[in-house]
């Protein structure tokens, strides 16, 4: 079946740090990957995706790349702000009419 | 981009009381929304499917009797939590994407805090 890994947090970084959350996926097919993230408090929001292989989805400063032949969407961002505290989840989805599955998250904080 | 919204944000019953939890698609028609159900620092449970005209599907380990669901339209589907006890206390999340479109992404409520007392 599908399924989604990402690195175990919590993740502490100061600011301006460079940041990396690894994420793996087992799939199906050919799912489209996404990054959403949570701020305290609240739902999901979409970061970025990516529907097909070497697409690379990008937002606020965030990338990540779709590896088929590694089977990563690996999280960057070049310099972290105190702002970019938050949860992160990676996930997959083969179908518009099945959940997503999601990775357990990861907790990011930033320190000034 | 299409917006999910969700309503209640924030309640706080008494233990034995109902409480109704909405979510909308507010500019599509959602044949399908999905419940989830968040512990603190966790991730993501799927509780349930929910679908337009016909019953829900629960994940294993989630009771019906107590999690009803009703998707009475095309763009609402309700969550209702049933002689709420403190342990149902959490973070219960909607979300919906556009039907048949693997390439669109979840569209997730702002998620509903119960507190139940």
């Amino acid at each position: 079946g599908n399924s989604v890994t990402q690195m175990e947090g919590p993740v502490t970084l100061s600011e301006e740090a460079f940041l990396t959350i690894n994420c793996t996926y087992t799939a199906t097919g050919y799912p489209s990957l996404f990054w959403y993230v949570q701020y305290p408090g609240e739902g999901l929001q979409l970061l970025l995706k990516a529907t097909k292989a070497d697409d690379k989805g990008s937002n606020k400063g965030f990338e990540a790349t779709y590896r088929k032949e590694t089977t990563s969407f690996h999280l960057e961002k070049g310099s972290v702000q105190v702002s970019d505290s938050a949860v992160y989840f990676c996930a997959l989805s083969n179908s518009g009419n099945t959940p997503l599955v999601f990775g357990k998250g990861t907790r990011l904080s930033v320190i000034a | 981009g299409a917006v999910v919204s969700q309503h209640p944000s924030r309640v706080i019953c008494k233990s034995g009381t109902s409480v109704k939890i909405e979510c909308r698609s507010l500019d599509f028609q959602a044949t399908t929304m999905f419940w989830y159900r968040q512990f603190p620092k966790q991730s993501l449970m799927l509780m349930a499917t929910s679908n337009e005209g016909s019953k829900a599907t629960y994940e294993q380990g989630v009771e019906k009797d107590k999690f009803l669901i009703n998707h009475a339209s095309l763009t609402l589907s309700t969550l209702t939590v049933t002689s709420a006890h403190p342990e149902d206390s959490s973070f219960y999340i909607c979300s919906a994407s556009i039907p048949r479109d693997r390439n669109t992404e979840a569209f997730f409520g702002q998620g509903t805090r119960l507190t139940v007392v």
